[in-house]
This record gives structure tokens, sequence and C-alpha cells, in this order.
């Protein structure tokens, strides 16, 4: 198993433009979470999905984050428009309901300029 | 909601000494009970786990105990190396298989 894959690795964009990332789960696993990780801040849940629909998305900063999940096997996690306090490192976990633990990917690192 | 709060936030000790890390829980529902480790640049690693139907676990060096009547748990490693430098966080989840809520996280190092 490939585990959580997660892409790009890395993004550099400039303040105002739109920001996409993606997240593909274990196959398998029917439970998706996106985090967001700062120094200050720490680990915070911005939002999770059961069998491809959003539970919670009370850690949603506000209305420039938005996330879908149109299938078992993807999710985005956009950004528009982008400012430089949305500079983290974004995590995407999954788990498969019931059974397992959460697993995490290895995170994309965004800096806005 | 659970809430779920970590102690120390920073911990340094030398190579050979043990280590021990708490967290406390609010949800008396809560029976999962995660570790993670996070290293420099590292995504968070699941290391150990404990169910509440068990006081303790140990997997070489390290341990878990759970309190569920007083609702507190603990990370203990023992003989400290350099290479368990790192963040680590726990959790509490109704079970296996349900949203994990995480603590703040404690930053470990290990002194040679």
């Amino acid at each position: 198993d490939a585990g959580v894959i997660q892409s790009p690795r890395h993004e550099v964009t400039e303040m105002g433009q739109e920001v996409t990332l993606r997240c593909k789960p274990i196959s398998g696993h029917n439970s998706l979470f996106w985090y967001r990780q700062t120094m200050m801040r720490g680990l915070e849940l911005l939002i999770y999905f059961n069998n491809n629909v959003p539970i919670d998305d009370s850690g949603m900063p506000e209305d420039r984050f938005s996330a879908k999940m149109p299938n078992a096997s993807f999710s985005t996690l956009k950004i528009q428009p982008s400012e430089p306090r949305d500079s983290a490192v974004y995590f995407c976990a999954s788990l498969r309901q019931g059974i397992d633990t959460q697993y995490f990917g290895p995170g994309t690192r965004l800096t806005v300029l | 909601g659970e809430n779920v709060e970590q102690h120390p936030s920073t911990l340094s000790v030398q190579e050979g000494d043990s280590a021990v890390i708490k967290c406390t829980y609010s949800d008396s529902a809560s029976n999962y009970f995660p570790w993670y480790k996070q290293e420099l640049g590292k995504r968070p690693q699941l290391i150990i786990d404990i169910r509440s139907n068990v006081g303790e676990k140990k997997d070489q060096r390290i341990a878990v105990t759970l309190n569920k009547t007083a609702k507190h748990f603990s990370l203990h490693i023992t003989e400290t190396q350099p290479e368990d430098s790192a963040v680590y966080f726990c959790a509490a989840s109704i079970s296996a298989g349900n949203m994990l809520t995480f603590g703040g996280g404690t930053r470990l190092m290990v002194k040679p």
C-alpha cells in the first residue's frame, strides 16, 4: 500500500492566488481529514469527511477555504484568495471507520508570499 | 466535545534517561488513545496505542499507561536515544476508527 498521497509536496505562491492541495487516501479508508500545522497553533483539524460527505467543517478558518471529496479516492483543499497567514504545512489523513487508526500523508508545505 | 491537554510542552533529557509525557482528557466516553511521533519535517506517525480495556501496554522501550478513573494517560520512554528527539502527540477517540482529538504536542530533546 502506498499510504496517503498528497500533492504537491511544496507550493510557493503569491498573495491573492488560488491554491489547490490534493489528497488520495489509503485504499479502503472511508474517512478523510485535513489538518493545518503551524508553530504557533500546532495541529488544527480543518474538516473531515465520512464516506465522501463533509461531517464537520468548523475548523475551516474562513470562507476563503473550501474542501471537496468527489469520490472515495480523492479530495481537494482550496484556498482562494491565499494570504501570507495561510503559510503552513497541510496534512491529509485517512482511516477505515470503526476498524483502524488514522494515517497521515507526507504533507504539503505552503508558502504564500 | 473532547478536550485533550498534554504536558509538558517541551522536555529535555540526557541520553539514557527516561522521559514521561502526560495527557488528560475530558470525555469519559473516550476509549482509544494513540500516540504519534513527528520528526522534524516529517508526518506524524503512530508509535503505540492503548484501548480502555487495558491499563498498560509496552513495546520495547516505550510504554503507555491509562487511568480511566482519573482520565489521564501517559507515554513512557526508557533508555532514551538521540533518535527519540521529536514532537510527540497524544490523542483520544471514542474508538479506533473514529475522529481523533489531539493534544498540543511535546517537543522531546534527547541530549547525547
